[in-house]
């Protein structure tokens, strides 16, 4: 399967703690995104990186969350300080650069985060 | 009030039945939109995209867009139980950089 991969797939942790998710785009695609998705809400924008430069950032990125792409070719999202309100799906997608109908944002199965 | 409005359902139809999935949106500045299907415990995957205003149709399923009425709708042909899903509509204003995603309509296609 060369589709997008995010690593791991469950994380249970506990307040206060510190949680780093991977994301391994299609490797030919140089923009990765992360996008955040609660239950019975739609996926909501987080930030982007074309290659290794994250060139746009959500407010919702607050100061605790950091994003890398440092070889622009997987990424990874550190959240600190973990609060409950953490608690939701982190979804990764890749596509190639000028989003056309045969560069599409492919997503991958996501890392579920509860924090207890 | 959100960008995009979606009904969250949940819908339940019996197989072979047309299914019509709408959002509106607020934004005027949108230009892309877009159709995604999830099941559970995955990620969103792309089911339709169109440009602008107007008809998409790519076998069961047509998009339409009429931006002056800032509406958007996902026809789906002959349900299969296989449909089962939550369907997302997502917009953008210049391409994919920020997608703004409805809630999801949660589907179910009872055999």
């Amino acid at each position: 399967d060369t589709g997008v991969s995010q690593d791991p797939r469950h994380k249970i942790t506990k307040r206060g703690q510190n949680v780093t998710f991977r994301c391994d785009p299609i490797s030919e695609h140089n923009r990765l995104y992360w996008y955040r998705q609660t239950l019975g809400q739609g996926p909501e924008f987080l930030t982007y990186f074309q290659n290794e430069a994250q060139l746009e950032k959500s407010r919702l990125l607050s100061d605790r969350f950091s994003a890398e792409r440092p070889k622009g070719s997987f990424s990874t999202l550190e959240i600190q300080r973990t609060e409950q309100g953490d608690s939701a799906m982190y979804l990764c997608a890749s596509s190639s650069t000028g989003f056309r109908e045969n560069s599409p944002l492919h997503f991958g199965n996501g890392t579920r985060l509860t924090v207890t | 009030q959100k960008e995009v409005e979606q009904d969250p359902g949940p819908l339940s139809v019996p197989e072979g039945a047309i299914v019509s999935l709408n959002c509106t949106y607020s934004n005027s500045a949108f230009q892309y939109f877009m159709w995604y299907r999830q099941y559970s415990r995955k990620g969103p995957e792309l089911l339709m995209y169109t440009y602008s205003s107007g008809n998409k149709e790519d076998g069961r399923f047509t998009a339409q867009v009429d931006k002056s009425s800032k509406y958007i709708s996902l026809f789906i042909r002959d349900s299969q139980p296989s449909d089962s899903a939550t369907y997302l509509c997502a917009m953008s204003r210049n391409g994919a950089n920020n997608l703004f995603f409805g809630t999801g309509t949660r589907l179910t296609v009872i055999p």
